[in-house]
């Protein structure tokens, strides 16, 4: 079983949806938590971080954390075209680099 | 700024060739570190470097070895290529390894690989 389980989708919604992305996880250590966004032919670019449980918001994003249910959500309001990408949860259980990947979570976002 | 620079974008090897994907960042960073990412598979971390000399394994390093005689360059080699490392490979740097959200993760645009 992988550490960190991410649905492949794809996810296909209409623009202005709300869309929810999750992953779980088993490792009960983790306490840092990543969210990437990966456009199609490029490298990952980090988009939200949140630490230990709670929910951290940037615009129409919002980042949740339940370490209890050891899950992780990612919510876009208004969801657009320019959204449609990979999005990869990520996690660690200090605060450095050494981070263990989802397997990405592909978005359509249909105009 | 270019940032994190990999070189070549695509390669077809045959089993059992050698061949260096190269990487190279501008931004003084001081952590480098490579990536596999296989589908479904997230990405896995294949070596990862804290700076000029130093270097360590990371989860998958079997098959691969890194160098980093400089902060800017940190080549991935591959001794004798196999199938089961076809994969696109990402090399990502930041400032500092010791902080995720200070210094986040800048992630090159890929190497895609192919071994038949």
């Amino acid at each position: 079983q992988k550490e960190v389980e991410q649905d492949p989708g794809p996810l296909s919604v209409p623009e202005g949806a709300i869309v929810s992305l999750n992953c779980t996880y088993s490792n009960s250590a983790f306490q840092y938590f990543m969210w990437y966004r990966q456009y199609s032919r490029k490298g990952p670019e980090l988009l939200m971080y949140t630490y230990s449980s709670g929910n951290k918001e940037d615009g129409r994003f919002t980042a949740q954390v339940d370490k209890s249910s050891k899950y992780i959500s990612l919510f876009i309001r208004d969801s657009q075209p320019s959204d449609s990408a990979t999005y990869l949860c990520a996690m660690n259980n200090n605060a450095g680099n050494m981070l263990t990947f989802g397997g990405g979570t592909r978005l359509m976002v249909k105009p | 700024n270019a940032g994190v620079t990999q070189t070549p974008k695509f390669q077809v090897l045959k089993t059992g060739q050698s061949m260096t994907l190269q990487c190279a960042q501008d931004m003084n960073h001081e952590y480098m570190s490579w990536y596999r990412q296989d589908p479904g598979m997230g990405l896995r971390l294949i070596h990862y470097s804290v700076g000029a000399g130093i270097t360590d394994q990371g989860e998958v390093p079997n098959g691969y070895n890194v160098s980093r005689s400089t902060t800017e360059d940190f080549p991935l080699r591959l001794l004798s290529a196999a199938p089961s490392q076809t994969s696109v490979y990402f090399c990502a740097s930041s400032y500092s390894a010791r902080s995720s959200y200070n210094s986040p993760l800048h992630f090159g645009n890929g190497t895609r690989l192919t071994v038949t």
